[in-house]
């Protein structure tokens, strides 16, 4: 069974503090994306990667960046949390379909 | 950019009804997937087309590319059923999906 996995399903951290989301995707895919969910505005490309220590911005980087060290892994940091971050992230990796982890809902205090 | 429109944004149904849920698109893709989060759930990849028809069970996916239309049909609702369905277009490329702000479906007993 193809598997995305998120680290954390919830997270609730301080402002200011540094966060580390992460995903792993068993599928040996090379495409990995994060993206925020928020109400009414839907799912937004936050950035993704295509190979291994490569990275493009999406729609919507800012206060964000982005880890991939190796093909399963992509890892999102916000480098210093803000309370307009609070909101449901979600990985995805793709080869032809995509394949979404369960998301993790992250609350900043 | 391609621009994603679902509709009904909000639908309530009796048990047992067929339900419709349209989304189109507004440039060429490679493949429209329909996806399902349930309340607090994860995202689950339900179909990927790029032609045609395809059926799963009481779900069916029909796509007209030249109309830049695809409907998400479900016979026989039942109240397992609800849930938030979502559109996303792929342009094929490693940028991601766009997504549509998805249909919230209730189906009541």
């Amino acid at each position: 069974d193809v598997k995305v996995t998120q680290s954390s399903r919830y997270l609730v951290k301080r402002t200011g503090e540094k966060v580390f989301l992460e995903c792993v995707q068993d599928m040996d895919h090379e495409n990995m994306f994060w993206y925020r969910q928020d109400p009414g505005l839907g799912l937004r490309l936050i950035y993704f990667s295509y190979d291994v220590k490569m990275k493009e911005k999406g729609d919507i980087p800012e206060g964000y960046s982005v880890s991939r060290e190796k093909k399963e892994r992509f890892s999102l940091i916000l480098e210093s949390a803000s309370t307009n971050q609070t909101s449901m992230y979600l990985c995805a990796s793709s080869a032809a379909e995509a394949f979404f982890g369960q998301g993790t809902r992250l609350t900043v205090v | 950019k391609n621009e994603v429109e679902q509709s009904p944004q909000n639908l309530t149904a009796q048990e047992g009804e067929f339900i419709t849920i349209n989304c189109s698109y507004s440039v060429g893709i490679s493949a429209l997937h329909w996806l399902q989060q349930h309340p607090g759930g994860g995202i689950v990849s339900l179909f990927m087309l790029s032609s045609g028809k395809k059926k799963h069970g009481r779900l069916i996916a029909t796509i007209n590319i030249q109309e830049k239309h695809s409907s998400l049909h479900i016979t026989a609702s039942h109240p397992r059923d609800s849930a938030v369905y979502i559109c996303a277009a792929s342009g094929g490329g490693a940028d991601g999906l766009t997504f549509g702000k998805g249909t919230h479906l209730i189906i009541q007993p």
